[in-house]
């Protein structure tokens, strides 16, 4: 059984374009969530995401910011015009059910020139 | 709103030490209570978890009690590893989403 898998793992981008980090949840799992690590700190959260769904969104930026999760296919974040403070990783986590243990991809480190 | 507080590293002891991680938390109501490891390069794991008052998390030689009277759940290991080096997360479950400490970055000399 698969994990959480995200890609790319890493994503070097220039100030201005767009950023679009995929997680796919683990088999069976309907419940995704974004957090956020930026450098020497802990994880933040940003999103949590059923399938069409937006459930929570109080830890996203209010501008650039969107997150999805479609009936078929990887939940997407995406970042548009990229900033310098955008570099961090991000990380996506799955879980079966609403508060059951989160599962954790091994992240995406994003990188603004 | 709730939060957690562990303390800050890094931390270096030599192989065979015995590890202490502080942690304390603030919540509302029963959180359950974890800790992930995070080792270089790579995401997340879940070390350890506990849900209610008293119950104590173990796995691969680190433990940690959740204490409620004293809002704590401290790692602990006997003797540590090369191999446990790395960076430790305590965090609790909030609604829907989990709060994290800010990490201790762990070192083991041989």
């Amino acid at each position: 059984n698969a994990g959480v898998m995200q890609n790319p793992r890493h994503l070097v981008r220039r100030r201005g374009q767009e950023a679009r980090l995929r997680c796919s949840p683990m088999k069976g799992h309907s419940h995704v969530y974004w957090y956020r690590q930026l450098p020497e700190e802990g994880l933040k959260f940003m999103v949590y995401l059923q399938k069409e769904n937006i459930i929570d969104e109080s830890g996203m930026p209010k501008e650039r910011f969107s997150a999805e999760f479609p009936k078929e296919g990887p939940s997407i974040l995406r970042i548009q015009q990229v900033v310098r403070g955008d570099s961090a990783a991000y990380f996506c986590a799955s879980s079966p059910r609403q508060g059951q243990i989160q599962y954790f991809g091994a992240g995406t480190r994003l990188s603004v020139l | 709103g709730n939060s957690v507080t562990q303390m800050e590293g890094p931390v270096t002891l030599s192989e065979e030490a015995f590890l202490t991680i502080n942690c304390t938390y603030t919540a509302t109501g029963y959180p359950s209570l974890f800790w992930y490891v995070q080792y270089p390069g790579e995401g997340l794991q879940l070390l350890l978890k506990a849900t209610k008052a008293d119950d104590k998390g173990s796995n691969k030689g680190f433990e940690a009690t959740y204490r409620k009277e004293t809002t704590s759940f401290h790692l602990e290991k006997g003797s540590v590893q090369v191999s446990d080096s790395a960076v430790y997360f305590c965090a609790l479950s909030g609604d829907d989403k989990i709060i994290f400490g800010k990490g201790t970055r762990l070192h083991i000399l041989p």
